[in-house]
């Protein structure tokens, strides 16, 4: 069975900067793009950050370029998420989740999520 | 940006009641829309791909229909694991999502 495991969250402050990891097993990571998908307390879901399965393209959404770096580690099966200039509006779960196939807008396997709080 | 709409945005039904929610897209998307399943406290979980095609393990009482831009889910006879809340989201631009801003199906 796919697995999805999402660490690195926690209590940050604004301006501060924090790094989300997704370890992934059970499929060949390497081939699939993977994204970033947030959803702050209470509200619906926003995608974030998506890296492709293959060429090393990344994208971000409008409301992160510029402070949000996604990376992978193919070797070591892990997806990254690197937050910087951290706001009060970034506070959300953070999901990481794996696209049907390299060219798929279908997230078919989606991490449990990990918590991101950024408060004084 | 493509913007996702769905309507209502919460209902109440009841146990064996055919529900329907509807999503609408900013622009034709073709079919490249999904709709996605999320009880509180979980991840999302994929309902529906490609508008209309049911994801492996999910009960055939889920459908999806439409294209262009207004699609709808419809679930036929509701059961007591159903009560969730249901997004849309478009994949035309891929890998840049949109996701609608959700349906909270409550117990009536």
């Amino acid at each position: 069975e796919v697995q999805l495991v999402e660490s690195g969250g926690g209590l940050v402050h604004p301006g501060g900067s924090l790094r989300l990891s997704c370890g992934a097993s059970n499929f060949t990571f390497s081939s699939y793009a993977m994204s970033w998908v947030r959803q702050a307390p209470g509200k619906g879901l926003e995608w974030v950050s998506a890296f492709s399965g293959s060429g090393g393209t990344t994208y971000y959404a409008d409301s992160v370029k510029g402070r949000f770096t996604i990376s992978r580690d193919n070797s070591k099966n892990t997806l990254f998420l690197q937050m910087n200039s951290l706001r009060a509006e970034d506070t959300a779960v953070y999901y990481c989740a794996r696209h049907r196939g390299s060219y798929s807008g279908t997230l078919d396997y989606w991490g449990q999520g990990t918590l991101v709080t950024v408060s004084s | 940006d493509i913007q996702m709409t769905q309507s209502p945005s919460s209902l109440s039904a009841s146990v064996g009641d055919r529900v329907t929610i509807t999503c609408r897209a900013s622009q034709d998307i073709s079919s490249y829309l999904n709709w996605y399943q999320q009880k509180p406290g979980k991840a999302p979980k994929i309902l529906i791909y490609a508008a209309s095609n049911l994801q492996s393990g999910v009960p055939s009482r889920f459908s999806g229909s439409g294209s262009g831009t207004e699609f709808t889910l419809t679930i036929s006879s509701l059961q007591p694991e159903d009560f969730a809340t249901y997004y849309c989201q478009q994949s035309f631009l891929t890998p840049r999502l949109t996701f609608g801003g959700g349906t909270k199906v409550e117990i009536k």
